[in-house]
Formats: C-alpha cells, structure tokens, sequence
C-alpha cells in the first residue's frame, strides 16, 4: 500500500531545543516529498519540499529536512525551536502507478514548544 | 492575491440535511481537491479533478458528490448528511503533476 507514517502523533519540545519530526514513506510512492505547517485554525501551509537534486532542502524560517533513500525517510528538524513554531507538522508524498493524482499524507505530528 | 476561497467557513447541520461547499482558486490552476480531515488521521482525499472537465474519486468519497464548475470552481456537496461526515474540510489547488498544493483556509461541518 501506498503511505506516508508520522510514528509521532506528538512532540513536546522546550523553546530553544533542537527537534526532529519524523517521517517515513512507503516504498511504492513516489520520491516527490513535501512538509506542510498547519497553525491553529488555518489551513496547511508549504515549509519545504523536495523534487530532485540535493538531498538536503532548507525553509526560510530554519527548518530543514532530508531525504534519505536508503531508509525511505525525510525527516524535518530545526536546531533551536520557537514558541512561534507550535503548530501541527505534516509529511507527504505523490502516489504512483493509479494514485499519480494523489497527495497522500501522513497523520500529522503536534510540535508543542513550551518556555 | 486571495489564492484559495472557501465558503461557509462554519455550518452546523442536521442529520439527512443537505449542503454544498463551494471553492474556488484565482491561481489558474489546472487541479483541484476536496480533503477531509479529522484527528489522528491527517488528511484524507474525497475527490479530486485532475483539469477542468474531469473529476475522480478519492479515498473516501461515499456520501460526496463533486462538480467541476469551471477552472476556477469546485464544490462539494452532501446529500443527506451523517453525524460521520462530521469533519474539517479543505479545498486546494495545484499546477498538476507533483507540485505543491495550496490550501484554503477549510470549512468546519457539525453534522447533528
């Protein structure tokens, strides 16, 4: 099957601590990988994507994420977190062969930044 | 730019009620999409039109009905509303391919 998994529904972080939100995709998707921020009441919002070329792609606000082949993941971190970055994080992917239309996603990872 | 518009924001309905949720895109996008979301399940694709003219069941389309109006519009529609269809539900649109999708600001359902 087809999927994106997020292990963490979950992280609580303290302001100014490094995280890491993980996320692993299946095997049969496609490598098109995307990061979406969803604040509260809002809708979801690009933080970074990756298409093609380096493996390691950046966002203006300090988030990073990288795709790693080999154990079909494209974790996103931050080195020091701000309370401005609580927020729900999700991964996603394209499908392939029938779900080429399709941006699956994960379920989501709750990033809480406390003072 | 206002990008993706969704309208009602808000509506609360009675069982076997129905509504239409109506999107539309000012980006001249070719695709459009219907996502429900609800918790611990991220989001979940009802339908979704490839280009104008076509549109496709997503992963849980039972109980929706979708009509590409135009490039610009899409809506959805509930015919007889369930407490299940109780959701957030958000529009978006993209290029095609395997572009980024953008988002509307999402329609919150209260199905009684």
């Amino acid at each position: 099957a087809q999927s994106v998994t997020q292990l963490d529904s979950q992280v609580p972080v303290f302001e100014e601590a490094p995280v890491e939100l993980r996320c692993n995709y299946s095997s049969s998707v496609s490598v098109y990988l995307f990061w979406y921020v969803q604040y509260p009441n809002q809708g979801l919002q690009l933080l970074l994507k990756y298409l093609s070329g380096s493996t390691l792609v950046e966002s203006i606000n300090g988030f990073e994420a990288e795709f790693n082949k080999s154990q079909t993941s494209f974790h996103l971190r931050k080195p020091s977190v701000h309370i401005s970055d609580t927020a729900e994080y999700f991964c996603a992917a394209w499908g392939n062969g029938g779900a080429t239309n399709k941006l699956i996603f994960g379920t989501g990872t709750l990033l809480a930044v406390q003072p | 730019n206002a990008g993706v518009t969704q309208t009602p924001k808000f509506q609360v309905l009675k069982t076997g009620q129905s509504m239409t949720l109506q999107c539309a895109q000012d980006m001249n996008h070719n695709s459009m999409y219907w996502y429900r979301q609800d918790p611990g399940m991220g989001l979940r694709l009802i339908y979704y039109s490839a280009s104008e003219g076509t549109t496709d069941k997503g992963e849980v389309p039972n109980g929706y009905n979708v009509s590409r109006l135009n490039k610009r519009e899409f809506s959805l529609r509930l015919e007889s509303a369930a407490p299940s269809q109780t959701s957030v539900y958000f529009c978006a649109s993209s290029w095609g391919g395997a572009g980024e999708l953008f988002f509307g600001e999402g329609s919150r359902l209260t199905v009684l």
